[in-house]
Formats: structure tokens, sequence, C-alpha cells
């Protein structure tokens, strides 16, 4: 149980470019999801918090109208990178609670790694 | 403010030697729970195990087995019998009331054959 999939798993993009990234969890519902983004050899940085059905909550320093989610179901929460620029490269992740299985348990996907040329 | 300190930047053993990966966390809440994820080079992340404040008995599952102990603030890993396949970058991470998981930096074991 508890089986979180990205889609795509890899991007490669000219800048400029609006990419969107699909967190979906498999088997549960999951009314809360998150969004991380990750360097080369750095630790994971939480993004956004995704809440079915309500506004995200951004962490300090990102940016809403760059990094555009939304979490239109129990089962699916998207990340759309808009006007995506090369510093905007990186690993993104998702998460997902599963209230039933492990409330504070965050199970993640396998990521996606997004490249703009 | 809550923080998550792996000390072990790279870890580096030969197989079947066993290794231990040190977590200190700082946390003012009552209430937290820890973990310990695993990232292959694939890029996922594997959830190990999930301790919550109140149960400072240690689990052993398998080669793994975790030690918490409240008084230091610490919820170490050791892998027994290390294999090839244990190699990857190891996160101890911390939940606390806002249900945020705040991660530590990571620590990249390798373990030779």
């Amino acid at each position: 149980g508890a089986v979180v999939s990205q889609h795509p798993s890899r991007v490669i993009c000219k800048s400029g470019t609006s990419v969107k990234i699909e967190c979906r969890s498999l088997d549960f519902q999951a009314t809360t999801m998150f969004w991380y983004r990750q360097f080369p050899k750095q630790s994971l940085m939480l993004m956004a918090t995704s809440n079915e059905g309500s506004k995200a909550t951004y962490e300090q320093g990102v940016e809403k109208d760059k990094f555009l989610i939304n979490h239109a179901s129990l089962t699916l929460s998207t990340l759309t990178v808009a006007s995506a620029h090369p510093e905007d490269s990186s690993f993104y992740i998702c998460s997902a609670r599963d209230p039933l299985l492990a409330p504070d348990t965050q199970y993640f996907g396998p990521g996606t790694r997004l490249t703009v040329l | 403010a809550q923080k998550v300190t792996q000390a072990q930047t790279e870890i580096s053993v030969v197989e079947k030697e066993d290794v231990t990966l040190d977590c200190v966390y700082e946390t003012r809440d009552t209430t937290y729970y820890l973990f310990w994820y695993k990232q292959p080079p694939s890029g996922e992340l594997v959830f190990l195990i999930r301790r919550n404040s109140f149960d400072e008995q240690n689990e052993i599952s398998g080669r793994y087995s975790w030690n918490f102990q409240k008084s230091t603030s610490s919820f170490n890993f050791t892998i027994t019998a290390s294999q090839v396949v244990d190699s990857a970058v190891y996160f101890c991470a911390l939940s606390g009331n806002t249900g945020k998981l705040i991660f530590g930096q990571g620590t990249t074991l390798q373990v030779k054959p």
C-alpha cells in the first residue's frame, strides 16, 4: 500500500516553456500532498503543501506564480513550472499521506528530473 | 525551531561491516515523529521507519536497527552486515506540530564489495 507515482520521470525543455508534473496516489486517497525540490547532493526542501479542494500553502521564498499547484482530486496533485528557466532545473519530488494507513507518514513518488536548456 | 543534523556527510565501508548513521534533532514540540528514508541512485525516497516521541523502544528489522534516545535527542540507524545494495543516501527527518517534514542533510553510504 501507499504507492505514489509521478509523471513524467524526466523532462528536458527549452527556456520559457511551462512544464506540468503530476503526482498521484495509486492505492489511497490523499487529502494532503507535498512538493519538494532537491538540488544535486543536497537535501529536500519543501516547496508547498497541497490540500485537496483548497489553495496550496507555499513555503517562504517560493514563488506562487512560478510554481502553480493544483490538487483537484483526492488522488492527483499537479505542479506547473511556469516559463521555466535554467535555474529551475532540479529534481522535483512529491509525497502524500495516507490518512488511514499512517496519517503522520509521507510516502514519496519517484521524482521528476527537470532540465531547462 | 526544528532542526535535524546528520553530521556524517559520507561513509564508506566494506561489505559485511556494520555501520551506524547518526541523527540528532532539535524540537520544542512534545509530540513529534522521527523518520529514516533511503534514497538510492534512482532518486526515489524509500520509507524505512517512523518512530513517535513517546516510544523509545529500539527497533530491529532484519539487518536494520534503530536506537532512539530522547535524553540525547538522537535517532541513530545501524545496518548490520552491510551489502552493496545498501549504498544510497540516507535521510533522517523530523515532523512536529506543523506536520511538515524537516530533513537532515543526508549521509551518503558507500558499501564496497
